[in-house]
């Protein structure tokens, strides 16, 4: 069945510093491709998608860049904030989009 | 605020006690969505509406779930017979028909669950 696979976190990083948070995923089809973020205390919201292959994403400064032939939606900031800190969702939806299936979430932790 | 609203927030409840959770979606979408979310998992599917007919349930909603959506606006879902796996955050989400999919999920702030 489909799948999606993120890196574990959590990750720590000082403010400033590039971020890359690793995203697989298995598909029968052609997926749309999703990250979606959850601030604390909030819930969960679009952060940036792409809908075919060869597609970027971006949003707030975060990028992703849908890879069918490494299968894999990579997201990345070239310089994080404190307020960049919160939970990330990698996420995929086809046949209609009806259903959608999420990662496990990399925690994020931005130090000042 | 027009967002997607779900009642209660919290929900702590005795094993085999029945528990009712309520969504409010967006007013103009016709897809809603109930996902659970365990600690340090992401969200999964439970089920689908679109308007008022449930088109998709997971094999994750056992007998002891049921959620309804009768006119096509709010949707309850109903954990009968709570057990203490049951415990998680109960997220319900809605977004608009779009053709061809690829569409956004709005997602409410959750009900969060405890069994004890």
């Amino acid at each position: 069945g489909n799948s999606v696979t993120q890196m574990e976190g959590p990750v720590t990083l000082s403010e400033e510093a590039f971020l890359t948070i690793n995203c697989t995923y298995t598909a029968t089809g052609y997926p749309s491709l999703f990250w979606y973020v959850q601030y604390p205390g909030e819930g969960l919201q679009l952060l940036l998608k792409a809908t075919k292959a060869d597609d970027k994403g971006s949003n707030k400064g975060f990028e992703a860049t849908y890879r069918k032939e490494t299968t894999s939606f990579h997201l990345e900031k070239g310089s994080v904030q404190v307020s960049d800190s919160a939970v990330y969702f990698c996420a995929l939806s086809e046949g209609g989009g009806f259903k959608t299936i999420f990662g496990a979430g990399t925690r994020l932790f931005v130090k000042a | 605020d027009t967002g997607v609203s779900q009642d209660p927030r919290h929900k702590i409840t005795k094993r085999g006690q029945n528990v009712t959770f309520r969504c409010d979606p967006i007013s103009e979408h016709n897809r809603l969505y109930w996902y659970r979310q365990t600690l340090g998992q992401g969200p999964e599917f439970l089920t689908y509406f679109q308007n008022e007919a449930q088109l998709e349930k997971s094999r994750l909603l056992s007998d002891r779930f049921s959620a309804e959506r009768p006119k096509g606006s709010f949707s309850t879902l109903e954990i009968q017979r709570t057990e203490q796996g049951d415990s998680a955050m109960y997220l319900c989400a809605s977004s608009p028909l779009r053709r061809g999919g690829g569409g956004e999920l709005f997602f409410g702030e959750g009900s969060r669950l405890t069994v004890l």
